[in-house]
């Protein structure tokens, strides 16, 4: 596609229901990440994948948190249980290859209630 | 992991003025890029520039990576130009950018 496309841009849950955020990223981009965006503050790391092997789950704040990238194309962020401190911006960004220039989506708004 | 410091925090302009936006960061890094978040969340990349001069339009970056900065450039503001500019580093080997906490500019008409 044209640029990364996330969905859906805002989710409202319940606090303790699951979720699923969709990433798809640019066509033919390796390498695909995940941040999470709270209120006034940049983005931090979640995840990384280069093609279907997540090589860097470092920064997955629970095991609440899973990623997955199973065909190295669409990815899906699942946040288990979601707890209020899970509200934040969730970004998802690809690029060609690692260390090169990365392009993000619009992000998807996560408010737990 | 590497420590990503921007200044100013906050910057209010006149339209018509110009700014200087600073990066400096704790390590060598091979990826730098500039971003501007516009209202709407989006990430809007800028630059990409893990060294030397660019320019694209009214804007222009300069990363000096041996001693650790880089500078973005805004001339002649717009209004439009308002937003958060973020600045985020990659390590070799490390796949993940970090990002320092923002310049937010206003630019008032």
């Amino acid at each position: 596609g044209a640029g990364v496309s996330q969905s859906p841009r805002y989710k409202v849950a319940k606090r303790g229901q699951d979720v699923a955020l969709r990433c798809d990223p640019i066509s033919g981009h390796v390498s695909l990440f995940w941040y999470q965006q709270a209120l006034g503050q940049g983005p931090e790391f979640l995840t990384y994948f280069q093609n279907e092997a997540q090589l860097d789950k470092s920064g997955l704040p629970s095991d609440r948190f899973f990623a997955e990238r199973p065909e190295g194309s669409v990815s899906t962020l699942k946040i288990q249980r979601t707890q209020q401190e899970d509200s934040a911006v969730y970004l998802c960004a690809s690029s060609f290859d690692r260390n090169t220039e990365a392009f993000f989506g619009q992000g998807t708004r996560l408010t737990v209630v | 992991g590497i420590q990503v410091e921007q200044s100013p925090p906050d910057l209010i302009l006149q339209e018509g003025a110009n700014s200087t936006l600073r990066c400096n960061f704790s390590d060598s890094v091979n990826n730098l890029q500039w971003f501007h978040q516009n209202p709407w969340g989006q990430l809007i990349n800028l630059f990409y520039i893990p060294s030397g001069t660019k320019q694209n339009g009214r804007l222009s970056a300069t990363t000096v990576a041996t001693e650790r900065y880089s500078l973005l450039y805004i001339s002649s503001s717009q209004t439009t130009d308002s937003g958060v500019y973020f600045c985020a580093v990659e390590r070799r080997g490390f796949n993940k950018f970090y990002f320092g906490s923002g310049t937010k500019l206003n630019v008032k008409p």
